[in-house]
């Protein structure tokens, strides 16, 4: 079965400091990968999903992940965050197979300081 | 456009009571519905998730379980809840293909006294 790894538990940062956030999966076969994010007070929302193609994906709020496939990793990142930005972020991954579950890692909480 | 609805977004129980947390859909059919829950430092955990009425597969042995009586409602139950059954429970949907995100309703903070 597919697993996900999230390397940091808790980051913080200041304003305009860049961010990467580390994940890792564990499944041979093909995936569809996500990166979700929990603003405090919220439900999950999707920032960005990566099927096929380019492995460079953009998402919203300026963020992109890369996905790596010879290291199984799908980091995200973002060149300047933002106060706002403060949330907890989860990465996710699912077989490309029709009725297969998302699978999440344990989350990164980011606190961004103005 | 599809909607997702989860109730109660509160709920304290004491040791020993029943539970049913209910989560429907609308706008899609025959979606793939899921609960999560979801613990600090743990992040979501997979519940059960079900491709169809009546079929339901369960990820982790515990305490609880589910059906879907409906093509989009999705029921969570315990005969008798423990103390650690305490936790934010969240249900999703997606579309029944390959290549889709889930969507997930507000979540349910259950509190068992």
């Amino acid at each position: 079965a597919q697993s996900v790894s999230q390397h940091n538990h808790h980051v913080i940062l200041s304003e305009a400091a860049s961010l990467e956030l580390g994940c890792n999966y564990s499944y041979g076969g093909t995936v569809n990968l996500f990166w979700y994010v929990q603003y405090p007070g919220q439900h999950l929302q999707l920032l960005l999903k990566y099927f096929s193609g380019d492995p460079l994906v953009k998402g919203i709020k300026g963020f992109e992940a890369e996905f790596i496939k010879s290291k199984f990793s799908f980091n995200l990142r973002k060149p300047s965050v933002q106060w706002s930005d403060t949330a907890e972020y989860f990465c996710a991954v699912k077989t490309n197979q029709a009725g297969t579950a998302l699978i999440f890692g344990k989350g990164t909480t980011l606190s961004v300081s103005s | 456009s599809q909607t997702i609805h989860q109730w109660p977004a509160t709920l304290v129980q004491p040791v020993g009571s029943p539970l049913s947390l209910e989560c429907t859909v609308e706008g899609t059919s025959n979606p793939n519905l899921y609960w999560y829950r979801q613990a600090a430092g743990r992040g979501l955990q997979l519940l059960f998730y079900s491709v169809g009425i009546g079929q339901i597969s369960s990820e982790v042995p515990q305490n609880l379980s589910a059906s879907r009586p409906q093509d989009r409602q999705f029921i969570l139950s315990s005969k008798k809840l423990l103390l650690s059954d305490s936790g934010f429970y969240l249900c999703a949907w997606s579309i029944g293909t390959v290549n889709t995100e889930a969507f997930f309703g507000q979540g349910t903070r259950l509190t068992v006294v």
